[in-house]
């Protein structure tokens, strides 16, 4: 069965860094491009960064560039997202997706 | 960036009418490759979004048929034949042909 499972979130006041992680399982996870996802509470989704099956690309929207970076350890099947610098309006529930599969979501609060 | 505009917001629906969300594109979501990156999921009251359709009209195996996706370049239908009570939620249409992907603000169908 085809797993993502995030871990990593948490409370955090701005200003200050968090790593998510994202396990997969029940695929190679070398093959495939990787993306999360965020979801502010009560609002839609929001393409956050992806990364290519090496790693050998990332791409950002604006809004986060420059201060989150995705990652990957192809040989852990591991995704990551160091968030650096956070905001206020980075609160949200972070998925880790395939794509066409998507973790369960894992919450950061960014607050004093 | 491609803005995904999606009406109408919400859809009160009985179980066995059908439905029809659209989902118009501020550019076109024809790539490069050929293939148009219109995808739509679905995310159920307090779960993670799920896969329905890929590349505008290709449904996942586990997807009932009674869903159906249609269009190309801007325009795009999301289609439920007849609802049923598990199809209840919120939907998102999401382009991965330009970065950065950008999804549609969401169509919340419920029971009437």
């Amino acid at each position: 069965e085809v797993q993502l499972v995030e871990s990593g979130g948490g409370l955090v006041q701005p200003g200050r860094s968090l790593k998510l992680s994202c396990v997969a399982s029940g695929f190679t996870f070398n093959n495939y491009w990787m993306t999360w996802i965020r979801q502010a509470p009560g609002k839609g989704l929001e393409w956050v960064a992806s990364i290519t099956n090496t790693g050998g690309s990332t791409y950002y929207p604006d809004s986060v560039k420059g201060r989150f970076t995705i990652s990957r350890d192809n040989a852990k099947s591991t995704l990551y997202l160091q968030m650096n610098s956070l905001r206020s309006e980075d609160t949200a529930t972070y998925y880790c997706t395939r794509g066409e599969v998507w973790g369960q979501g894992v919450m950061v609060t960014v607050s004093s | 960036d491609v803005v995904m505009t999606q009406t109408p917001v919400s859809l009160s629906l009985a179980i066995g009418q059908p439905a029809s969300i659209s989902c118009k594109s501020s550019q076109s979501l024809l790539g490069t490759s050929g293939k148009t990156f219109l995808n739509w999921i679905l995310q159920r009251p307090g779960q993670s979004p799920k896969r329905l359709i890929y590349q505008v009209s290709k449904l996942y195996s586990e997807v009932p048929d009674r869903f159906s996706g249609s269009g190309s370049e801007t325009e795009f239908t999301l289609k439920i034949s007849r609802v049923e009570a598990e199809d209840l939620g919120v939907y998102y249409c999401w382009q991965g042909t330009h970065f950065p992907q950008t999804f549609g603000g969401g169509t919340k169908l419920e029971l009437k």
